[in-house]
């Protein structure tokens, strides 16, 4: 039971270069969300899916997108890379609509933009 | 919205003295809250978590944390720190539409002198 995993681990990136970062949860959990932390302002939701087939905007989606996959998998994607996307990308699952509250989260994507 | 300030950004104890986080939050009705921690280079690891029922509740690593209704807090708790302790913590509120999101504070970072 692996739990939350990210891939990769570390990106750099040139501006306007994109990407995706990956996301996959085993526990069969119905929502995912995707955050970024950056120094001094704690986690911030970019978007969440709370089940299979929805996505949903959260406090800071602009210059993202996401799909939710199949109900394991959560990709975001940085359609042209800005210096200020440059944090550290965590995901999260939990329960849901169905469950636990409890969030959990994966090791993280390091995320450099120059 | 809910809201979650944590009012310390950085806190320096020595080993073996008590410790206590603060956390206050806003919610316009019964929250879920939470505390998790984050060590370097790591992802967030739940503390321990309030749903309902006895306001103290207790956690992972000897901490607890006390629900107090009246003062909109939830403090972390723990009667003698251990070197292991230093990292960064976290006070999250929980809101129940679309799949139980989560907001977090922007963290108190420990420090802990041997």
């Amino acid at each position: 039971n692996a739990g939350v995993t990210q891939t990769p681990k570390f990106q750099v990136l040139k501006t306007g270069q994109s990407m995706t970062l990956q996301c996959a949860q085993d526990m069969n959990h119905n929502s995912m969300y995707w955050y970024r932390q950056d120094p001094g302002m704690g986690l911030r939701l970019i978007y969440y899916s709370a089940s299979e087939g929805t996505t949903d905007k959260g406090e800071v989606p602009n210059g993202y997108n996401v799909s939710r996959l199949n109900k394991r998998e959560f990709s975001l994607r940085l359609e042209s890379a800005a210096p200020s996307q440059t944090s550290v990308y965590f995901c999260a699952s939990n329960g849901g609509l169905t469950g636990d509250n409890e969030q959990f989260f994966g090791p993280g994507t390091r995320l450099t933009v120059l | 919205a809910q809201s979650v300030t944590q009012p310390d950004i950085h806190i320096t104890v020595s080993e073996g003295a008590s410790l206590e986080l603060r956390c206050n939050y806003s919610y316009g009705a019964t929250p879920y809250l939470f505390w998790y921690v984050q060590s370097p280079g790591q992802g967030l690891q739940l503390l321990l978590k309030y749903f309902s029922g006895d306001t103290l509740v207790q956690g992972i690593k000897g901490f607890e944390a006390e629900f107090k209704r009246s003062q909109s807090s939830f403090n972390l708790r723990k009667p003698s720190v251990h070197w292991s302790d230093a990292a960064e913590y976290f006070c999250a509120v929980g809101a129940r539409a679309g799949g139980y999101q989560l907001t977090f504070g922007k963290g108190t970072k420990l420090s802990v002198i041997p």
